[in-house]
Formats: C-alpha cells, structure tokens, sequence
C-alpha cells in the first residue's frame, strides 16, 4: 500500500530533550515536506526537500533540522523541544515538486513538548 | 513570503445549502492552487486542484473558481450532506525559485446541519 509513515504517532517530552520525529514513504517521491498544525494558523511549512541532500526552509524552519541522505526517508529533528513546539505535525510527499502534485500526507504526530 | 488568507474561519450550514470558501494569495506567480479536506482526527486530502490557466474546474459537488487579476480562488460545494463536515485548507505555491513552497490557509471549518 502506498503511503507515508510517521513515527512516533504521540509523544510528550520536556524542553531541551532532543527528539526526532521519523518519516518514510514507499512511493519513490522526490519531494518531502514536514508542516505543524496549530488552531487558527493552519498547516505551517517547516521544511522541504526536492530531492536527495537537496533541503530547505520553509516559512517556520527555526528551531528544527531535517536531513534526507536517503530518497525515502526525512527525518525532523528537534534539538532542544521547548513548549511553542507543542504541535501536530505532518509529513507529507509528493511525486515532483508541490507546484503540479498531490501531496500524500503522513497521519500526523502529536507532539508535547513540557 | 508568500501569504494566503482564508475566509470565513468557520461556516454553519443546512444540509443541501450551498457552501462557500474564499482564499486571497499575494504572489503573484503562483501557479497551482490546490484544496485539501480534513476530517476530524483524520490528516489532509486533496479534493480538488486548479492551475493558472483554468479559470474553473468543477467534479460533482465541488467546484474551484481562480481570478489570477484579483488574487483569490474559491472553492464551492452545492448540495451540502453531514459528511461534507471538515476543515478545508486552501494552499497555493510560491512560483520563481520558491518552488518547493507550498503555503496553506488558515483553515475553514465547515459544519453541515441534518
């Protein structure tokens, strides 16, 4: 089945604990991209990747790092949590860039961060 | 950046009235403009998409109207059921060398009354 793999679905944690929130997907999409969900705000973009070793900001990139040294992997990665990054956060990819592709989106990972 | 508001942040409807979403984009060269439906508890989908050089697309119920002039695409749902209830994002990209970008609405969220 075609899809996009979060891990882990729920975790609370302290503030400067490191953590990273893994995502997969079997597709063989160029495109990741990893957003958070916040009441009134909408889907925020974090970042994206285009291809292989190949990553970028997106509108709220502070705070986070990503990696993609493989096609099907794109980690997010906080290195110190604190509270303003409690969220809900999606992983999301696509065939090609967003600009003429459906997103597939992950099933979402809460996060809390005490 | 570019920035995409959403309106209304919340709609209450009776079942078989028609329903009405409205996004404004500031970039003017963005290109694709998609509309993603959430259920509760659920992760975003895609419903229906539209490009710039389409000024309308419609499938079944849903119908997506864009006015490259005045910057702003909305989505339109006749016929409303229960069913229809969920947030819906709009999103647009960021043309020219943003490409990766794909920056969404704030979210409406939609209640269909029996």
């Amino acid at each position: 089945e075609a899809q996009v793999t979060q891990n882990p679905r729920y975790l609370i944690t302290v503030t400067g604990k490191k953590l990273t929130v893994t995502c997969s997907q079997n597709m063989n999409h160029e495109y990741m991209s990893w957003y958070r969900q916040d009441p009134g705000l909408g889907l925020r973009q974090i970042y994206y990747s285009m291809n292989v070793e190949v990553t970028d900001k997106g509108d709220v990139p502070e705070g986070y790092k990503v990696s993609r040294k493989e096609k099907r992997n794109f980690p997010l990665i906080l290195e110190s949590p604190s509270p303003n990054q409690t969220s809900l956060y999606f992983c999301a990819s696509s065939l090609a860039g967003p600009g003429a592709n459906v997103l597939t989106f992950g099933a979402g990972s809460r996060l809390t961060v005490l | 950046g570019e920035n995409v508001e959403q309106h209304p942040s919340t709609l209450s409807v009776q079942e078989g009235d028609s329903a009405v979403i409205k996004c404004t984009y500031s970039d003017s060269a963005s290109n694709y403009f998609p509309w993603y439906k959430q259920e509760l508890g659920k992760r975003p989908q895609l419903i229906i998409d539209i490009r710039s050089n389409v000024g309308e697309k419609k499938d079944q119920r849903i119908a997506v109207t864009l006015n490259k002039t005045a910057k702003h695409f909305s989505l339109h749902i006749t016929e409303t059921q229960p069913e229809d209830s969920a947030v819906y994002f709009c999103a647009t990209n960021a043309g020219g060398t943003s490409y990766g970008k794909l920056t969404f609405g704030q979210g409406t969220i939609l209640t269909v009354h029996p």
